[in-house]
């Protein structure tokens, strides 16, 4: 069965401080690995997408990276703006279908 | 400015009673979703249409239905035989074809349902 499992479910963090969020996967033929910013009582926020192992890509603060089995992403000195809930999503191949399976989510709070 | 559109942003339900959640998208999008998404547990698909005039389940498509007669538009049904609706909505589009089928979702702002 395919799984997406995100580390740590929460994550709070001094302005400033820099971490790394973890999307570990396990699903056959991946097509794509998708990472979201959501904020309370709104709709997810597309931030990238990874396609192969090695693969980077940075926005602002945010730097997404990818190998076979997982994905991180990077906060550098982030701000209190950055508080919110990042989803990982892998787009895997099932059964001749495409699927796009989503993780529970890590709940950043970034403190001033 | 291009997006989705959902509404109504809030929506009580009564026992025994139907109702029908809006989403409107204007980026040109072929495939549309619904997706529940509840405390702790990640986004589920209810339903995703690529074409107009077609749509299939999803994951938990029970108690629910959908239609699909304009492009721009993908209405979500939440019938009485949903027994438990209360949850956050959400409504995504993609280009999404099947050449294209590796790009992003793109979310609208959800509906928050709850039971009366």
């Amino acid at each position: 069965e395919d799984q997406v499992t995100q580390s740590p479910e929460a994550l709070r963090l001094q302005e400033g401080e820099s971490s790394s969020l973890n999307c570990s996967y396990t699903v056959s033929g991946l097509r794509g690995l998708f990472w979201y910013r959501q904020d309370p009582g709104k709709g997810p926020e597309f931030l990238f997408t990874l396609y192969s192992a090695g693969e980077e890509k940075e926005k602002e603060r945010l730097k997404a990276t990818l190998t076979k089995k997982e994905s991180f992403l990077h906060i550098t000195a982030p701000k209190p703006e950055d508080s919110a809930t990042y989803l990982c999503a892998v787009q895997a191949t099932q059964g001749g279908s495409e699927k796009l399976v989503f993780g529970k989510g890590t709940k950043l709070t970034v403190n001033p | 400015d291009g997006g989705i559109t959902q509404s109504p942003k809030y929506l009580f339900r009564k026992e025994g009673q139907n109702v029908t959640l809006s989403c409107e998208q204007n980026l040109n999008h072929d495939a549309m979703y619904w997706y529940r998404q509840d405390p702790g547990q990640g986004l589920r698909l209810i339903y995703y249409s690529q074409i107009v005039n077609d749509f299939q389940k999803g994951d938990i498509a029970e108690g629910y239905s959908v239609s699909r007669e304009k492009k721009e538009s993908f209405p979500l049904t939440v019938t009485s035989a949903q027994k438990n609706p209360t949850a956050f909505y959400l409504c995504a589009s993609s280009i999404g074809n099947r050449v294209n089928s590796n790009q992003p979702q793109h979310f609208g702002d959800g509906t928050r349902l709850s039971i009366l």
